[in-house]
């Protein structure tokens, strides 16, 4: 299976900042990785995909790089709301495979 | 908008079959462009792909686990399901049910319902 490792695992960070989430693939996957948001209760909601394509209706503030093996999330001027575990997930290949999260607190 | 929800026992007990149904709406099924598929996450640790079925009830799972889970799907009530069976506290988790794009991107998900496996 196609290991994927997020860093770091938490993140402290105050509204308005600028953060880069970082997510390694022990395999190349390609440009079929996704980011996701996840709070405690909701479901996880899709933000990007194709590592840099928006989702419908997330904001231009997320934005997504990397290619091969190494992707990155940045989180322009940070929102309240965008305090949340954040996921990135491979679907190059079955099984796909997610990451452990990183977390963002204030 | 699509929208996925799951039901199910809060609690099972070892050995027994558990048993989970994903009702969605916001999108049919049977129309075939899209894979039903079941994640979970035990407390603590990363999430996992179950498997996935087709509207025609193909299922693929992970070969990481073992041949205890079966997906279903039943179109005419909108409907996929998830069994599995002889249960330990090792299948604990958050059950995830999740619309899958033909791409194998995971668009919708649903908020998960929480499963403890004890006596």
């Amino acid at each position: 299976d196609i290991q994927m490792t997020q860093s770091p695992s938490t993140l402290s960070a105050s509204v308005g900042d600028r953060v880069t989430l970082t997510c390694r693939a022990s395999y190349h996957v390609g440009e079929w990785l996704a980011w996701y948001q996840h709070k405690p209760g909701n479901a996880p909601k899709l933000l990007l995909y194709k590592v840099s394509e928006l989702a419908t209706g997330v904001p231009p503030r997320f934005s997504g790089g990397g290619s091969g093996s190494e992707f990155t999330l940045t989180i322009n001027s940070l929102q309240a709301g965008d305090f949340a575990t954040y996921y990135c997930h491979q679907y190059n290949t079955y099984p796909v495979t997610f990451g452990g999260g990183t977390k963002v607190e204030i | 908008q699509v929208q996925l929800q799951e039901s199910g026992p809060g609690l099972v007990k070892p050995s027994q079959t558990l048993s989970l149904t994903c009702t969605v709406s916001g999108d049919s099924i049977s129309t075939g462009t899209h894979y039903w598929s079941w994640i979970r996450q035990p407390a603590g640790e990363r999430l996992e792909w179950i498997g996935r079925i087709s509207s025609r009830g193909g299922a693929n799972y992970n070969p990481s686990l073992k041949s205890r889970f079966t997906i279903s799907v039943d179109t005419s009530k909108n409907q996929f399901s998830l069994k599995v069976a002889s249960v330990t506290a090792a299948d604990s988790a958050v059950y995830y049910c999740a619309r899958v794009s033909l791409s194998g991107l995971t668009d919708f998900w649903g908020e998960g319902t929480l499963v403890a496996v004890s006596s």
